[in-house]
């Protein structure tokens, strides 16, 4: 079967409250950062995306912050809703162009 | 809508039995990738075609193959899969490889019996 992978750290937020998923990546010359959302048994879905000549980047609810200086980078979600429950990835586009998946946190909203 | 299709969403298949996942894209993309993802687990990359020039990472195992006989479709091949190979496995897409955002099928989800 398949092989046990370790628990995902879980973000814990009451529904209504701002959410702060935090990542660190590894490699300075990463020039472009994704986050993505994957709900249970779908495919990672697209949420935005930050270049490494900005620092910070707002969508519909979303925010996420970039600091190079300590390669850092953070999801910010607005007002949190149920529909926000997920596992959420940061990915890193580094010199190779291929993207390196972080950990995975899970965000799991209280009603 | 323009997406990324994989078939079929759920496939069982016998220890030793080749098996065959397919992927799909209207996005027109250049660049098709296949990851394996285990459970609580990053997305881990297999390959990836660039239109047709085929790229193995590494450590992905010969046991895995893949086709893409055009720019529509991709095709994950396991030869014979081994109960360590029941993962999910998804399919993605770029316009191109160099910082572009990569979109994700919904998956098709593996079981070796």
């Amino acid at each position: 079967g398949e092989s046990v992978g370790l628990h995902l750290p879980t973000l814990s937020v009451q529904e209504g409250d701002n959410s702060i998923i935090n990542c660190a990546y590894s490699n300075s010359a990463s020039d472009y950062f994704i986050w993505y959302k994957q709900e249970s048994g779908k495919g990672p879905q697209f949420i935005i995306d930050i270049r490494s000549n900005m620092d910070k980047r707002q969508g519909q609810r979303v925010t996420v912050l970039l600091n190079k200086t300590v390669k850092h980078l953070s999801l910010q979600i607005a007002a949190t809703q149920p529909g926000d429950s997920a596992v959420y990835f940061c990915a890193e586009n580094g010199a190779n162009s291929k993207l390196t998946f972080g950990k995975g946190i899970t965000l799991s909203v209280r009603p | 809508d323009a997406m990324v299709i994989q078939n079929p969403r759920y496939q069982v298949t016998q220890f030793g039995k080749p098996v065959t996942l397919s992927c799909s894209q209207t996005l027109n993309h250049n660049v098709m990738y296949w990851y394996q993802q285990k459970s609580s687990q990053a997305p881990k990359l297999l390959f990836h075609y660039y239109d047709k020039d085929f790229n193995n990472e590494a450590d992905t195992p010969d046991n895995f193959q893949s086709r893409r006989p055009n720019t529509s479709f991709c095709f994950l091949d396991i030869r014979s899969p081994g109960l360590g190979d029941a993962a999910m496995y998804l399919c993605a897409t770029s316009r191109d490889r160099s910082g572009d955002t990569q979109y994700f099928g919904p998956g098709t989800r593996l079981t070796v019996l």
